[in-house]
């Protein structure tokens, strides 16, 4: 079974507007993590914003923020006044007790002026 | 911050040869690294656990003749692709996690683009 679910492949947004990237998790494991990762053409895996299953606030760093709900088994990524800088690929990923990191498929989004 | 070091960014390369891919914490240090592949517009795929001192630990379905790992120092682990052929191009890239910071993120390399021809 999957155990990230990304179900988005592609989404465009206005500049200066918010957007909403969905994940869906499942694991059985009690204590996890889970990330969002930006990946630009160039290819590189930028870090965004990290959720700890124990955290009991969601995550906020900037202009990214992280809606958390657990029993939803969901940990969605709202990133706020979209800026063009802001168009690429962008992976939830979560690790389990082995540290491992399983990616979702992930989801292209494309500012536009 | 954490940096993670990935070298070559690019090879180009005849079937048949071996390409060395080197991965370098450059100032942390790091008894476990990842080595991910990544096919065009794809998720990343966890190839191989590439642990400090001991055998890497392979993935369900990836040949470890074929994607040899070494990580000989805390700092460094090598992927090697034998005798690569034009299925293996793929984008390659690996991460390292800071010894002791399990709730810190993974840090990435860039990548290497290995186009066999």
């Amino acid at each position: 079974a999957q155990k990230i679910t990304q179900t988005q492949p592609g989404m465009f947004v206005q500049e200066k507007e918010a957007v909403t990237l969905d994940c869906t998790y499942d694991t059985s494991d009690p204590s996890y993590g889970l990330f969002w990762y930006k990946q630009p053409s160039s290819g590189e895996m930028i870090f965004l914003i990290y959720q700890g299953s124990y955290d009991q606030q969601n995550a906020t760093e900037g202009r990214y923020s992280l809606n958390f709900q657990k029993a939803r088994k969901s940990a969605n990524l709202v990133i706020s006044a979209s800026q063009l800088g802001d168009s690429a690929m962008y992976f939830c990923a979560m690790r389990e007790a082995d540290y491992k990191l399983s990616f979702g498929a992930g989801t292209t989004v494309t500012v536009r002026a | 911050g954490a940096v993670v070091s990935q070298h070559p960014s690019r090879v180009i390369c005849k079937s048949g040869t071996s390409v060395k891919i080197e991965c370098r914490s450059l100032d942390f240090q790091a008894t476990t690294m990842f080595w991910y592949r990544q096919f065009p517009k794809q998720s990343l795929m966890l190839m191989a656990t590439s642990n400090e001192g001991s055998k890497a630990t392979y993935e369900q379905g990836v040949e470890k003749d074929k994607f040899l790992i070494n990580h000989a120092s805390l700092t460094l682990s090598t992927l090697t692709v034998t005798s690569a052929h034009p299925e293996d191009s793929s984008f390659y890239i690996c991460s390292a996690e800071p010894i002791g910071q399990a709730n810190q993120p993974q840090h990435f390399g860039d990548g290497t683009r290995l186009s066999i021809l």
